[in-house]
């Protein structure tokens, strides 16, 4: 089957750093992605990793390794805002479609 | 990014009525759509693929003779939740994206809930 695993949830201090990991067992493989989804709200495109190593973009910073099927989001200098939900998504074909192959997500709770 | 817009945002309805939900993509040609279903606290669930033009597909479990959606044009796909009852009730999103695009754009969702 297809599954992407990461934490439930992560508790951080603002303006520390922390780090979401995601591991994944697909069947196909084009690229990870991260989306960001605040209650209520719909998810917004973060990142996305097609090749090997960190990928850095302004306060966050995504890191894949195909070889280990694995990546992880990493978010410095945490503000309150940054609370919210954290997706990674495989970026597989299926029927001649790209389509995205979600994880559970990750609650970060920021704390003052 | 590019904007996609869905309505209506929030609906109520009875049960055994049908309710449509537009998504539009605004400012670019979406040849792919995608519709998610989110429970509370819970991950996206990719209901179907529409393809401008062509039927959808829909993934294992998902009805396609309730869950209607319809691609007409480049900029607008259609879900047509037809017959509701209240375990209908979630909040739909779509997305656009596909071909070459790395990435997908949400609209804002659709908040159904069906008495």
């Amino acid at each position: 089957g297809q599954s992407l695993e990461q934490p439930s949830e992560v508790t951080a201090v603002e303006g520390a750093i922390v780090q979401i990991n995601c591991t994944y067992q697909t069947s196909g493989f084009y690229g990870l992605s991260w989306y960001q989804q605040h209650d209520g709200g719909a998810p917004t495109f973060l990142s996305y990793n097609a090749l090997d190593g960190l990928e850095e973009t302004g306060r966050f910073s995504s890191f894949l390794s195909r070889s280990d099927s694995y990546g992880y989001l990493l978010l410095q200098e945490l503000q309150m805002k940054d609370s919210a939900s954290y997706f990674c998504a495989v970026r597989d074909e299926v029927d001649s479609n790209y389509q995205l192959i979600w994880g559970a997500g990750t609650k970060l709770i920021i704390k003052p | 990014g590019a904007v996609v817009s869905q309505h209506p945002s929030r609906v109520i309805c009875k049960s055994g009525t049908s309710v449509k939900i537009e998504c539009r993509s605004l400012d670019f040609q979406a040849t792919t759509m995608f519709w998610y279903r989110q429970f509370p606290k819970k991950s996206l669930m990719l209901m179907a693929t529409s393809n401008e033009g062509s039927k959808a597909t829909y993934e294992q479990g998902v009805e396609k003779d309730k869950f209607l959606i319809n691609h007409a044009s480049l900029t607008l796909s259609t879900l047509t939740v037809t017959s509701a009852h209240p375990e209908d009730s979630s909040f739909y999103i779509c997305s656009a994206g596909g071909g070459d695009r790395l990435e997908q754009y949400f609209g804002p969702g659709t908040r159904l809930t069906v008495t």
